[in-house]
């Protein structure tokens, strides 16, 4: 199984940030999201789809249906710029997208 | 809070075999996924597997050379992976695997990670 992700994306500080993951019929299964800074670990920023952990701004959310979930980063700031993941479950084993380089210009 | 603390060599042979140990601490690592996911330099995230109960499930790329066990007693999990060559360089991650829902599944938290570099 797999799952695409656009390379990178650019957005304007304050503007919204939408990151795309897609893989054959998503939707039917729970995606969840990590942004990761340089030098850092991953964190989870969104898991079910489109639930938000604690101590994660709710600027950032997510969805899922049909062949595409997205990541939105509503009013993006400077510290969000990251790589961000997109993660799914497929037959007992893990599948990560490729990761999108988000870029705050 | 849970935390995961990766340990091991950082330097390792061609042909030789990979261990690292991820200790676990503020939890039980009862009852709960664990596992590893390796990034080589400047590249994406990659999973190699998990354990769970005993039970294990691995990424089939590298099914073949990867073993991952449990020390309970010890609250810590390891990683082998064998016959190690250069395209193994990477920084290697262990984490909890969260479950919710029968395809609901995310990794909190992670440990810092461990860099691994295989050269002679």
């Amino acid at each position: 199984y797999e799952l695409t992700q656009p390379p990178s994306v650019s957005v304007s500080p304050g503007q919204t940030a939408s990151i795309t993951c897609s893989g054959d019929k998503l939707g039917h299964k729970y995606v969840c999201w990590y942004q990761q800074k340089p030098g850092q670990s991953p964190v989870v920023v969104i898991y079910q789809d489109s639930k938000r952990p604690s101590g994660i701004p709710e600027r950032f959310s997510g969805s899922n249906s049909g062949n595409t979930a997205t990541l939105t980063i509503s009013g993006t700031q400077a510290m969000d710029e990251a790589d961000y993941y997109c993660q799914a479950w497929d037959s007992s084993t893990v599948v990560f997208g490729g990761g999108t380089k988000l870029s705050v210009l | 809070q849970v935390q995961l603390q990766e340990s091991g060599p950082g330097l390792v042979k061609p042909s030789e075999t990979l261990s690292l140990t991820c200790t676990v601490s503020g939890g039980s690592i009862s009852s709960y996924y664990w596992s590893w996911i390796w990034q080589p330099p400047g590249k994406g995230l990659e999973w190699i597997g998990y354990i769970y109960s005993g039970s294990t499930s691995y990424n089939p790329s590298l099914k073949s050379r990867v073993t991952i066990s449990l020390d309970t007693s010890k609250n810590q999990f390891s990683l082998r992976l064998n016959s190690v060559t250069a395209a193994d360089t990477a920084m290697f991650y262990c984490a909890r695997l969260l479950r919710g829902g029968n395809t609901g599944y995310w990794f909190d938290p992670w440990g810092q990670g461990a860099l691994v570099t295989v050269s002679s």
